[in-house]
């Protein structure tokens, strides 16, 4: 079965400065890989997916992931961080032969002024 | 259509009530999801429908829920003799299958079982 792992909580950046997000995968097979953000109490709001292809993705508000299947990672970036993008952060994966999306537990990105 | 809409947006019930929540999709996209998120944990998948077929029920998914879409549209989620663990943030999800991978979210019901 899929699993997906957020090692880190907690991540804190200075705006201006580039971010990380770090996320690694286990599936049997190719993955179809998603990151999500959450604002307090509302829905997961889609950034950016890898299907196949290119393995940097671009997304939504300067997002870029880049899919490293040696390392089973999908680590989320943005070269310049916002204030406004503190929310929380989840990562998912799916097989492409299941309909069960996992998510990872999410990370916390506060970006500090 | 802007978007996939819950309701209700917060239910606080007592231990022992029942409860029900109604997810409305993207009104062309065939597939529904329901998903349970608690406090410090990323979603975890319940159950899915394609059009008015339930497709895949998680072992989460205990006798006291139940699910439907009867008409491929809308869908309801029941609890039953509900219990102070059943507090979660339930989400909806839909989306278009096969053109699309992944999932649109509704903002959530947060149920509060007291």
């Amino acid at each position: 079965a899929q699993s997906v792992a957020q090692p880190e909580d907690q991540v804190n950046v200075a705006e201006g400065n580039p971010l990380t997000v770090k996320c690694t995968y286990s599936v049997s097979g190719n993955p179809y890989l998603f990151w999500y953000v959450q604002y307090p109490n509302r829905g997961l709001q889609f950034l950016l997916k890898y299907i196949t292809g290119d393995n940097l993705v671009k997304g939504s508000y300067g997002f870029e992931a880049e899919f490293n299947k040696s390392q089973t990672s999908f680590h989320l970036k943005k070269p310049s961080a916002l204030v406004s993008d503190s929310a929380l952060y989840f990562c998912a994966v799916r097989e492409r032969n299941n309909n069960d999306m996992r998510f990872g537990a999410g990370t916390r990105l506060t970006v500090k002024p | 259509d802007t978007g996939v809409s819950q309701d209700p947006r917060h239910k606080i019930t007592k231990r022992g009530q029942n409860v029900t929540f109604r997810c409305d999709p993207i009104s062309e996209h065939n597939r529904l999801y329901w998903y349970r998120q608690t406090l410090g944990q990323g979603p975890e998948f319940l159950t899915y429908f394609q059009n008015e077929a339930q497709l895949e029920k998680s072992r989460l998914l205990s006798d006291r829920f139940s699910a439907e879409r009867p008409k491929g549209s809308f869908s309801t989620l029941e609890i039953q003799r509900t219990e102070q663990g059943d507090s979660a943030m339930y989400l909806c999800a839909s989306s278009l299958f096969p053109e699309n991978y992944g999932y649109t979210f509704g903002s959530g019901t947060r149920l509060t079982v007291v």
